[in-house]
């Protein structure tokens, strides 16, 4: 089974610029989620979807940030302009049932954004 | 404010000894607690969990211990092997979805 993948792997962009970070969870799984983690602190929560749907976007930073699913299957996060502060390592994980306090979150191995 | 705080950055042990790794939080309504493994340029790998309703949980050499009148949760690693090196992070859910993670741990684990 693969896993959860994410693309691209490394991304160098220039303050203002628009950067697309992309994520493809494990087959068959709802829940997708976007983490961050920023110069070595702890992995900070940005949004979760349920297929297609918004389930909770609290950590997300303001509206530079757009997160899109469409169809449910794989997610988009695009970043619009880009700020210094965020730099980072981003994080996709993915999960399979809806309600399950036991339901492991499998991580993808990140895409690190550096903002110039 | 840091909900789930890893107050040690880093950790040495010998190989064969045991590894404790800590973790405290400060919202008690976390009702569900993880333990991730991280190596460098790879993603987190889920190692153990355990509900707050335990205050064990065992899977081979790996041990959580949750003491939540403390706020406090612990990972053992007995034994410790070279290939346990990794950053460790600890975290908390109580909407059974959103992870909290702390900073994370480094552990190196000497031959």
């Amino acid at each position: 089974e693969a896993g959860v993948t994410q693309f691209p792997s490394h991304s160098v962009i220039e303050k203002g610029q628009t950067v697309t970070l992309r994520c493809d969870p494990i087959s068959g799984h709802d829940n997708l989620y976007w983490y961050r983690r920023v110069m070595g602190k702890e992995i900070k929560f940005l949004l979760h979807f349920v297929k297609e749907s918004k389930q909770d976007e609290s950590g997300m930073p303001n509206n530079r940030f757009l997160a899109e699913r469409t169809g449910g299957t794989y997610s988009t996060l695009k970043v619009q302009p880009a700020e210094l502060e965020d730099s980072g390592v981003y994080f996709c994980a993915s999960s399979q049932f809806r309600d399950s306090h036991t339901d492991t979150q499998y991580f993808g191995p990140g895409t690190r954004l550096t903002v110039l | 404010d840091q909900q789930v705080k890893q107050n040690s950055p880093s950790l040495s042990v010998q190989e064969g000894r045991i590894s404790i790794l800590n973790c405290d939080y400060t919202n008690s309504m976390f009702d569900y607690f993880l333990w991730y493994k991280k190596y460098p340029a790879e993603g987190p790998t889920f190692l153990i969990s355990i509900s707050s309703i335990k205050d064990k949980n065992e899977d081979g050499r790996f041990t959580v211990f949750l003491n939540k009148s403390a706020k406090h949760l612990s990972l053992h690693i007995v034994p410790s092997q070279p290939g346990d090196s990794a950053v460790y992070f600890c975290a908390a859910s109580l909407d059974g979805n959103k992870l909290v993670f702390g900073a994370g741990t480094i552990l190196r684990v000497k031959s």
